[in-house]
């Protein structure tokens, strides 16, 4: 089945130890999104691309960053951990960016020590 | 800017009876909305969306959504609840900009 995946499903680090957080997808979709969601709030979104295109939103900090080496997967890299960021990431692919709906990954759930 | 507004934080039914998830956006230009469910340590998982044409949408496992435009809502529906249908649900809209997020109602169907 045609799905999107994380890895891994709960990743833990140590406040300030870099850490990637990896999704990929086989439904060859454009775009893909990276949200974090605290405590069962509204998934915030972080960033997207539009196939090679990448789109930061205004108030994503500095310590996220984003991949995209190909259609298949995308990574989110969190330079500088902090306490605060310890949350559920997800990841959603769509066809395009206009009304098409988005297919959400099971999530990763980071801990921070 | 668009946003949702989704009133009720927890939604209480017992199985069997009908429920109602409400919803209320703003946005400029033509709403395209979409409802997604939460299950525990899940991803959202897609139930329906609103695009254009007929106002009453219909979805996965039974639910369904009416698009009111004087009243800039987007009430998710179903006539009967199951236990099984307790879970985290989002309203979402997308206007200018990728989609944003209602903040949940947490619906509790008790058998």
């Amino acid at each position: 089945d045609a799905m999107v995946i994380q890895n891994p499903r709960y990743q833990v680090t140590q406040f300030g130890k870099p850490v990637t957080l990896s999704c990929s997808q086989t439904l060859n979709h454009n775009v893909m999104y990276w949200y974090q969601q605290k405590s069962s709030q509204a998934p915030k979104l972080l960033f997207h691309y539009y196939d090679k295109d990448f789109n930061n939103e205004a108030d994503t900090p500095d310590n996220f960053q984003s991949r995209r080496p190909n259609t298949s997967f995308c990574f989110l890299d969190i330079r500088s951990p902090g306490l605060g960021d310890a949350a559920m990431y997800l990841c959603a692919t769509s066809r395009n960016r206009d009304y098409n709906e988005q297919f959400f990954g099971p999530g990763t759930r980071l801990t921070v020590l | 800017a668009q946003s949702v507004a989704q009133p009720e934080d927890q939604v209480n039914v017992a199985e069997g009876n009908p429920l109602t998830v409400k919803c209320t956006y703003s946005v400029s230009g033509n709403p395209y909305l979409f409802w997604y469910v939460q299950y525990p340590n899940r991803g959202l998982q897609f139930l329906l969306k609103y695009i254009t044409g007929d106002n009453l949408v219909k979805g996965s496992y039974g639910f369904e959504a009416e698009f009111n435009k004087s009243q800039t809502s987007f009430h998710l529906k179903k006539p009967s609840a199951l236990v099984s249908d307790s879970a985290l649900y989002f309203c979402a809209v997308r206007g200018n900009t990728p989609l944003v997020f209602g903040k949940g109602t947490r619906l509790s169907v008790i058998a």
